[in-house]
């Protein structure tokens, strides 16, 4: 049972155009939410964050928005750069008694074109 | 560089076979989590410990085990291995036990002949 989905395997882009990934969630206790990217050949390194509480963080280029109803969150990247050509993981968790397990999507391969 | 290493980079070995994957934290993380990134599977949490102590548990086999010593440092055995054991093993470390961000190891990569 996957309760985070990730329904797009890659996205591409035209370099300087916004990159919009998306995540689907299933169990409503999740009530935080990361994006982590991913080089080949290297761990998946955190980009940004939301709290159940907010529904939109940005950070730079880098927006995540949460909508709660939907159980769906996404990823926006503007401008699009061709160093941002990675594996893009959306990861939920849930609670404090849960402790921090992360539960991941299955990735989103972004090619940003120059 | 996140800080947490990981060792060996790669590891080619036998079914039935036994191994040990290790992972340094970042310098001051007191957690550490193992994850495991198989082709059909994603990315899975393991198992977490905190300051020695197992914090919680995921989909871990009973043929994996896992410790934090003294220094922080922690060991994943996989015991009897099998084919679809073949993955990427991911360590991460974090300051305390709920705080959000996990910083990743660049990854073991076992192959199981």
């Amino acid at each position: 049972d996957q309760q985070v989905k990730q329904n797009s395997p890659s996205l591409s882009v035209q370099e300087g155009r916004i990159s919009i990934l998306n995540c689907d969630y299933t169990n409503s206790m999740f009530d935080y939410f990361l994006w982590y990217k991913k080089y080949p050949a290297e761990g998946p390194t955190f980009l940004i964050s939301i709290s159940s509480i907010k529904d939109k963080n940005e950070d730079g280029r880098f927006t995540v928005f949460l909508n709660k109803s939907a159980k769906h969150l996404s990823l926006h990247i503007v401008p699009s750069q061709p160093g941002d050509s990675a594996v893009y993981f959306c990861a939920a968790k849930r609670g404090y008694n849960a402790g921090n397990m992360l539960t991941f999507g299955g990735g989103t391969r972004l090619m940003v074109k120059p | 560089d996140s800080g947490v290493t990981q060792t060996p980079k790669h590891l080619i070995t036998a079914t039935g076979q036994r191994v040990t994957l290790r992972c340094s934290p970042r310098s001051g993380d007191l957690s550490v989590y193992w994850y495991q990134q198989s082709l059909d599977q994603g990315l899975q949490f393991l198992i977490q410990y905190y300051n020695g102590e197992e914090r919680a548990k995921g989909n871990i086999l009973e043929r994996f085990s896992a410790q934090q010593f003294p220094d922080l440092h922690s060991e994943l055995n996989l015991s009897s291995l099998e084919l679809g054991d073949s993955a990427l093993y991911f360590c991460a470390s974090s300051v305390d036990p709920v705080y959000n961000e996990q910083f990743f190891g660049p990854g073991t990569r076992l192959t199981v002949l």
